[in-house]
């Protein structure tokens, strides 16, 4: 069943350091990936997407990497800033399911100055 | 270029109460989604519309939730009556792709926060 609970996985780095989220997705059918960023009352940002026919996409600092064997998708910061700090999501959504993004339980990365 | 609005930021309630919250989307985006985001989880699409028609409300409570987009523009989502599981921030989001099925960046709104006691 699905799971409920008030306590994010929490990942705490040193500033300067470079930070990896992990996010296993559930769907195989799932073609499109999307990472969010979300500060403390606010929506979620849109950080960096990666489609299913690539399994490395590099943005500024940021990079995704997909493994679809094994239905995982990470997150890599370089240089973690402490604006850096905020809950982040991965999110899928499948094509032939009218496009629907599901949103995973999300991250609490908190950077150390 | 203004970003997603939404009212009211907060509202409490008691419940079986009423509440009714607006959004703006960015100019020209055809589609707008309403999620919920219960503490500690990520956002859950309740209903997806593609200018003011209906692609996707299949996770919406029909019997105390109702949304409406009738320009294609601003939407509405009303709760009645509320339940204490409704409190939750609520987030709309637009994107500009008028495929539906072609999910492509969602612009978010800053949320609803919504307190049932």
């Amino acid at each position: 069943g699905e799971s409920v609970g008030l306590h994010l996985p929490t990942l705490s780095v040193q500033e300067g350091d470079n930070s990896i989220i992990n996010c296993a997705y559930s769907n195989s059918a799932s073609d499109y990936f999307i990472w969010y960023k979300q500060e403390s009352g606010k929506g979620p940002q849109f950080i960096i997407d990666i489609r299913s026919n690539m399994d490395k996409r590099q943005g500024q600092r940021v990079t995704v990497l997909l493994n679809k064997t094994v239905k995982h998708l990470s997150l890599q910061i370089a240089a973690t800033q402490p604006g850096d700090s905020a809950v982040y999501f991965c999110a899928e959504s499948d094509y032939n399911q009218g496009g629907k993004l599901i949103f995973g339980q999300g991250t609490e990365l908190s950077v150390k100055p | 270029e203004a970003g997603v609005a939404q009212s009211p930021r907060y509202k409490i309630i008691e419940k079986r109460q009423s509440v009714a919250f607006w959004c703006n989307p960015i100019s020209g985006h055809a589609t707008l989604y309403w999620y919920q985001q219960i503490l500690g989880q990520g956002p859950k699409l309740l209903i997806q519309f593609q200018n003011n028609g209906v692609v996707d409300d299949s996770q919406l409570p029909k019997d105390r939730f109702s949304a409406e987009r009738l320009k294609g523009v601003d939407s509405t989502l009303k709760i009645q009556p509320a339940k204490l599981e409704d409190s939750a921030v609520y987030l709309c989001a637009s994107s500009l792709d008028p495929d539906p099925g072609n999910t492509g960046e969602l612009f978010f709104g800053e949320g609803s926060r919504l307190t049932v006691l």
